[in-house]
């Protein structure tokens, strides 16, 4: 069983539109979760990261925290062509030294 | 402030040679994560180290090594590669992985893309 699951998409979403992106774990002892965002070609970058159960609002994005069905979203409002990238989740283990990422959603922003 | 820098670029190298992978962490990150990406098994962990200790490893071979340096600049090496060992090796610095705000927050290097022949 993989430790961190997502769907690979791609995801098409209409611009303007919210663009929602899910992530499931397998460590219950979890406490740190992340999404990073890769251009093709790029790095990762740290868009936000998520430490309590609930919501966590930075600009159009919005990260959702549910520890008990050991779920993590990122809600994007208002989504733009520059969101069209491949989305990764991360997940910091219970040993807290080790980050593990999902395989990754691709995003696509459609004009 | 100066982000992750990673050498070489690129490099390409031929089956059965060993190759050095560096890695100079943000001033004041003490923890310094490797990560291998291939377009089929997607990010990879490889190993962290915070303070000059390997504190984890991933489910990657012993030709896979790494060490870090008192002033946390960090290091890998791939010895023997194979055909498979082609990829892109990201590095990536954390203030620290444990304790306080902003805890595991991940900053990559542009990483360093290995072809093996």
């Amino acid at each position: 069983q993989k430790e961190v699951e997502q769907n690979s998409g791609p995801l098409s979403v209409p611009e303007g539109a919210i663009a929602s992106l899910n992530c499931t774990y397998s460590d219950r002892g979890s406490q740190s979760f992340f999404w990073y965002r890769q251009y093709s070609g790029k790095s990762p970058e740290l868009i936000m990261s998520i430490y309590s159960n609930g919501d966590k609002e930075d600009g159009r994005f919005t990260a959702q925290l549910n520890k008990a069905s050991q779920y993590v979203s990122l809600l994007i409002r208002d989504s733009q062509p520059s969101d069209s990238a491949t989305y990764l989740c991360a997940v910091m283990d219970s040993s807290a030294s080790k980050i593990i990422f999902g395989s990754g959603t691709r995003l696509s922003i459609r004009p | 402030k100066a982000g992750v820098t990673q050498t070489p670029r690129y490099l390409i190298k031929t089956r059965g040679q060993q190759v050095t992978l560096s890695c100079s962490p943000i001033s004041g990150h003490r923890s310094v994560s490797w990560y291998q990406q291939t377009p089929g098994q997607g990010l990879q962990f490889l190993f962290e180290y915070f303070s000059e200790t390997q504190r984890n490893k991933g489910n990657f071979p012993g030709r896979f090594s790494g060490r870090q340096f008192s002033n946390s600049r960090s290091e890998m090496n791939v010895s023997t590669l194979e055909l498979g060992d082609s990829a892109l090796y990201l590095c990536a610095s954390s203030l620290a992985l444990a304790g306080g705000p902003d805890t595991g927050e991940l900053f990559f290097g542009e990483g360093s893309r290995l072809t093996v022949l």
